[in-house]
């Protein structure tokens, strides 16, 4: 079983719909993290979180840590939201640089 | 600016032929990593710096090397490369500790005939 997984691995909406992309993870974990990875392959940080909630623009992204699991919102979705979504987590087992990743969750949204 | 760099961004090569990843980062960042991209896999991480001349293999080294003689530069190398190193390869850095944001690079496809 992976440490993180996220669901759903492939979601498709119409343009307006409201999404949401769920990350559960096994580890204890210091941070979590959101990424964007748009068809032409760059990732892009879209949030870092150790709890509570954020919002950006249209997203929001939620953590609880005692459920050990995340959600991404976006709102009023678009056709420029179209990309694969990442969650990573920084695991309080390591001392260092490491990350790790759920597979993506790939995002079409049609006009 | 702030970016991380990657060159090259393309790269088709043949098996056993040595070959260099640039990546640098122009924010004065203590950690920098490399990460492999395959399909239903996800991100796996190569190698990690926690600083100048301190490196660590992160789940996947196996043929691969890394270096971080100055702080805003950490070449990838490949010394014999082969056709299951065919990736998608990213570059990140971060500042030092557990909750700032990871900057990643363009990435660079290789592909090894």
């Amino acid at each position: 079983k992976n440490e993180v997984e996220q669901s759903p691995q492939n979601l498709t909406a119409q343009e307006g719909e409201f999404i949401t992309i769920n990350c559960s993870y096994s580890v204890g974990i210091s941070a979590l993290h959101w990424l964007q990875q748009h068809p032409g392959g760059g990732i892009v940080s879209l949030f870092m979180l150790s709890s509570g909630k954020k919002k950006h623009g249209r997203l929001i992204a939620t953590i609880n840590i005692q459920e050990k699991h995340s959600s991404l919102h976006i709102t009023a979705s678009h056709p420029r939201d179209s990309a694969v979504y990442i969650c990573a987590v920084r695991s309080l087992a390591f001392n260092t640089d490491k990350l790790i990743f759920g597979t993506g969750t790939r995002l079409q949204v049609f006009p | 600016e702030a970016q991380v760099t990657q060159n090259p961004r393309y790269l088709i090569t043949v098996t056993g032929k040595k070959l260099t990843v640039t990546c640098s980062q122009n924010m004065n960042h203590e950690y920098m990593s490399w990460y492999r991209q395959d399909p239903g896999l996800g991100l796996r991480q190569i190698y990690y710096s926690m600083n100048v001349e301190v490196t660590d293999k992160g789940d996947v080294p196996e043929g691969y090397k890394v270096s971080r003689k100055e702080k805003r530069n950490f070449p990838l190398i490949l010394e014999s490369p082969s056709p299951n190193q065919t990736s998608l390869y990213f570059c990140a850095s971060s500042f030092a500790g557990k909750a700032y944001e990871q900057y990643f690079g363009p990435g660079t496809r290789l592909t090894v005939t």
